[in-house]
Protein backbone atom coordinates (compact mmCIF):
# COMPACT_ATOMS: atom_id res chain seq x y z
CA UNK A 1 0.00 0.00 0.00
CA UNK A 2 1.17 4.10 -0.79
CA UNK A 3 0.39 4.46 2.74
CA UNK A 4 -1.12 7.81 3.25
CA UNK A 5 -0.58 10.46 0.85
CA UNK A 6 -1.11 14.43 1.31
CA UNK A 7 -0.78 16.87 -1.18
CA UNK A 8 1.57 19.67 -1.77
CA UNK A 9 3.89 19.09 0.46
CA UNK A 10 5.14 22.84 0.42
CA UNK A 11 2.81 25.58 -0.07
CA UNK A 12 3.70 29.16 0.53
CA UNK A 13 0.90 31.84 -0.08
CA UNK A 14 -0.16 35.10 1.37
CA UNK A 15 -1.85 36.37 3.73
CA UNK A 16 -5.56 36.75 2.83
CA UNK A 17 -5.45 33.85 0.40
CA UNK A 18 -7.18 30.92 -0.10
CA UNK A 19 -5.47 27.48 0.67
CA UNK A 20 -6.63 23.98 0.36
CA UNK A 21 -4.63 21.15 1.40
CA UNK A 22 -5.78 17.31 0.10
CA UNK A 23 -5.16 14.26 1.68
CA UNK A 24 -6.00 10.29 0.25
CA UNK A 25 -6.03 8.07 3.25
CA UNK A 26 -4.99 4.04 3.13
CA UNK A 27 -7.63 2.09 1.46
CA UNK A 28 -9.93 0.48 3.07
CA UNK A 29 -9.52 3.10 6.60
CA UNK A 30 -12.79 4.25 7.90
CA UNK A 31 -11.25 7.01 10.05
CA UNK A 32 -9.53 9.86 8.94
CA UNK A 33 -7.85 12.58 10.80
CA UNK A 34 -6.15 16.15 10.55
CA UNK A 35 -3.65 17.09 13.06
CA UNK A 36 -1.48 20.15 13.15
CA UNK A 37 2.12 20.58 14.22
CA UNK A 38 3.78 24.40 15.40
CA UNK A 39 6.56 24.74 17.52
CA UNK A 40 4.35 26.34 20.09
CA UNK A 41 1.56 24.31 20.43
CA UNK A 42 2.67 20.71 19.52
CA UNK A 43 0.61 18.42 17.80
CA UNK A 44 -3.39 19.11 17.52
CA UNK A 45 -6.09 17.37 16.39
CA UNK A 46 -8.56 19.99 13.79
CA UNK A 47 -11.06 17.28 12.99
CA UNK A 48 -11.86 13.69 12.65
CA UNK A 49 -14.25 11.78 9.91
CA UNK A 50 -15.92 8.24 10.01
CA UNK A 51 -17.25 6.95 6.84
CA UNK A 52 -17.25 10.33 5.27
CA UNK A 53 -18.68 11.58 8.35
CA UNK A 54 -17.84 14.88 10.26
CA UNK A 55 -17.39 13.33 14.34
CA UNK A 56 -15.68 15.81 15.93
CA UNK A 57 -14.52 19.29 14.55
CA UNK A 58 -13.88 21.27 17.71
CA UNK A 59 -9.79 21.17 17.40
CA UNK A 60 -10.99 23.59 14.15
CA UNK A 61 -9.52 26.92 15.47
CA UNK A 62 -11.92 29.12 13.78
CA UNK A 63 -14.90 29.82 10.77
CA UNK A 64 -11.89 29.95 7.88
CA UNK A 65 -11.10 26.60 8.76
CA UNK A 66 -13.47 24.13 7.20
CA UNK A 67 -12.87 20.66 5.94
CA UNK A 68 -14.50 18.16 3.63
CA UNK A 69 -14.69 14.06 3.04
CA UNK A 70 -16.78 14.06 -0.54
CA UNK A 71 -15.89 10.10 -0.36
CA UNK A 72 -13.86 7.35 0.80
CA UNK A 73 -10.36 8.12 -0.40
CA UNK A 74 -10.18 11.85 -0.40
CA UNK A 75 -10.39 14.53 1.78
CA UNK A 76 -9.36 18.38 1.68
CA UNK A 77 -8.99 21.05 4.44
CA UNK A 78 -9.41 24.76 3.61
CA UNK A 79 -8.69 27.70 5.04
CA UNK A 80 -9.78 30.51 3.96
CA UNK A 81 -8.62 33.65 4.29
CA UNK A 82 -5.33 32.51 4.92
CA UNK A 83 -3.29 34.39 8.18
CA UNK A 84 0.50 34.27 8.88
CA UNK A 85 -0.12 32.12 11.82
CA UNK A 86 -1.85 30.06 10.07
CA UNK A 87 1.68 28.64 8.86
CA UNK A 88 1.99 24.95 10.49
CA UNK A 89 3.00 21.46 9.22
CA UNK A 90 -0.77 20.03 8.56
CA UNK A 91 -0.67 16.06 8.70
CA UNK A 92 -3.59 13.72 7.36
CA UNK A 93 -3.81 10.44 9.62
CA UNK A 94 -5.96 6.96 8.75
CA UNK A 95 -6.78 4.45 10.80
CA UNK A 96 -9.01 1.27 10.15
CA UNK A 97 -11.32 1.47 13.37
CA UNK A 98 -13.25 -1.94 14.91
CA UNK A 99 -10.68 -3.46 17.04
CA UNK A 100 -7.74 -2.10 14.78
CA UNK A 101 -6.31 1.27 16.58
CA UNK A 102 -3.37 2.56 15.00
CA UNK A 103 -2.87 6.01 13.45
CA UNK A 104 -0.83 6.38 10.46
CA UNK A 105 0.38 9.71 9.36
CA UNK A 106 0.80 10.91 5.73
CA UNK A 107 4.02 13.13 5.27
CA UNK A 108 2.69 16.44 5.86
CA UNK A 109 2.26 19.88 4.24
CA UNK A 110 4.43 22.59 5.21
CA UNK A 111 2.23 25.71 5.24
CA UNK A 112 3.56 28.96 4.90
CA UNK A 113 1.83 32.05 4.85
CA UNK A 114 3.19 35.36 4.15
CA UNK B 1 -10.72 17.55 27.34
CA UNK B 2 -7.93 15.22 28.08
CA UNK B 3 -4.58 16.65 29.07
CA UNK B 4 -1.26 14.72 28.43
CA UNK B 5 1.79 16.23 30.35
CA UNK B 6 5.24 14.52 28.99
CA UNK B 7 8.30 14.89 30.99
CA UNK B 8 11.23 15.73 30.26
CA UNK B 9 11.01 18.20 27.21
CA UNK B 10 14.78 16.93 26.51
CA UNK B 11 16.96 13.69 27.37
CA UNK B 12 20.40 13.32 26.90
CA UNK B 13 22.33 9.48 27.11
CA UNK B 14 24.77 7.76 26.60
CA UNK B 15 25.00 5.37 23.78
CA UNK B 16 24.50 1.80 25.01
CA UNK B 17 22.64 3.37 28.33
CA UNK B 18 18.48 3.27 28.76
CA UNK B 19 15.97 5.74 28.33
CA UNK B 20 13.03 6.44 30.31
CA UNK B 21 10.19 9.07 28.34
CA UNK B 22 7.14 9.79 30.91
CA UNK B 23 3.75 10.83 30.63
CA UNK B 24 0.66 11.10 32.85
CA UNK B 25 -3.03 11.99 31.53
CA UNK B 26 -6.51 13.37 32.36
CA UNK B 27 -8.91 11.51 31.66
CA UNK B 28 -9.59 8.20 33.04
CA UNK B 29 -11.75 7.16 30.11
CA UNK B 30 -9.00 7.34 28.01
CA UNK B 31 -8.45 3.78 26.88
CA UNK B 32 -5.56 4.12 24.36
CA UNK B 33 -1.68 4.71 24.26
CA UNK B 34 0.47 5.23 21.40
CA UNK B 35 4.02 6.51 21.16
CA UNK B 36 5.47 8.24 18.10
CA UNK B 37 8.75 8.81 16.69
CA UNK B 38 9.51 11.69 14.79
CA UNK B 39 12.93 12.35 12.84
CA UNK B 40 13.88 15.90 11.98
CA UNK B 41 11.16 17.23 8.90
CA UNK B 42 9.52 13.60 8.79
CA UNK B 43 5.88 12.13 9.91
CA UNK B 44 5.28 11.08 12.98
CA UNK B 45 5.63 6.95 13.54
CA UNK B 46 3.89 4.40 15.62
CA UNK B 47 7.07 3.03 17.56
CA UNK B 48 4.81 1.29 19.96
CA UNK B 49 1.41 1.36 21.60
CA UNK B 50 -0.58 0.10 24.54
CA UNK B 51 -4.20 -0.37 25.93
CA UNK B 52 -6.00 -0.22 28.96
CA UNK B 53 -6.59 -3.53 29.58
CA UNK B 54 -2.40 -4.20 29.76
CA UNK B 55 -0.05 -3.58 31.78
CA UNK B 56 3.15 -3.21 30.34
CA UNK B 57 3.88 -4.24 26.56
CA UNK B 58 7.41 -5.19 25.08
CA UNK B 59 8.89 -4.81 21.27
CA UNK B 60 12.71 -5.76 21.46
CA UNK B 61 14.64 -2.81 22.86
CA UNK B 62 11.73 -0.74 23.57
CA UNK B 63 8.82 -1.19 26.23
CA UNK B 64 5.94 0.81 27.46
CA UNK B 65 4.30 0.24 31.17
CA UNK B 66 1.01 1.67 32.17
CA UNK B 67 -0.31 2.22 35.68
CA UNK B 68 -4.19 3.22 35.40
CA UNK B 69 -4.35 3.85 38.83
CA UNK B 70 -2.39 6.74 38.80
CA UNK B 71 -2.64 8.21 35.38
CA UNK B 72 0.57 7.26 33.94
CA UNK B 73 2.62 5.73 31.29
CA UNK B 74 6.23 5.55 30.36
CA UNK B 75 8.09 4.62 27.22
CA UNK B 76 11.51 2.38 27.98
CA UNK B 77 14.53 1.74 25.19
CA UNK B 78 17.21 0.19 26.25
CA UNK B 79 20.83 -0.39 24.51
CA UNK B 80 20.47 2.91 22.67
CA UNK B 81 21.70 3.75 19.46
CA UNK B 82 22.64 6.71 17.78
CA UNK B 83 19.10 6.15 15.52
CA UNK B 84 17.32 6.47 18.70
CA UNK B 85 18.03 10.14 18.28
CA UNK B 86 14.14 11.58 17.08
CA UNK B 87 11.66 13.61 18.92
CA UNK B 88 9.36 10.84 20.96
CA UNK B 89 5.68 12.06 21.25
CA UNK B 90 3.27 10.33 23.94
CA UNK B 91 -0.81 10.21 23.07
CA UNK B 92 -3.54 9.36 24.42
CA UNK B 93 -7.53 8.63 23.22
CA UNK B 94 -10.69 7.46 24.58
CA UNK B 95 -12.15 5.30 21.68
CA UNK B 96 -9.12 3.39 20.55
CA UNK B 97 -9.15 3.72 17.01
CA UNK B 98 -12.06 5.67 16.63
CA UNK B 99 -11.46 9.03 18.57
CA UNK B 100 -8.06 11.46 18.09
CA UNK B 101 -5.53 11.25 19.58
CA UNK B 102 -4.39 14.13 22.45
CA UNK B 103 -0.29 14.45 22.43
CA UNK B 104 1.72 15.26 24.66
CA UNK B 105 4.32 18.09 23.96
CA UNK B 106 7.51 15.67 23.16
CA UNK B 107 10.86 14.75 24.40
CA UNK B 108 13.81 15.17 22.19
CA UNK B 109 15.94 12.42 22.81
CA UNK B 110 19.74 12.83 22.00
CA UNK B 111 22.18 9.95 22.29
CA UNK B 112 25.86 10.69 23.13
CA UNK B 113 28.09 8.86 21.45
Amino acid sequence: DAGVIQSPRHEVTEMGQEVTLRCKPISGHDYLFWYRQTMMRGLELLIYFNNNVPIDDSGMPEDRFSAKMPNASFSTLKIQPSEPRDSAVYFCASSVGGQRYEQYFGPGTRLTVT
Amino acid sequence: GENVEQHPSTLSVQEGDSAVIKCTYSDSASNYFPWYKQELGKRPQLIIDIRSNVGEKKDQRIAVTLNKTAKHFSLHITETQPEDSAVYFCAASKGGGADGLTFGKGTHLIIQP
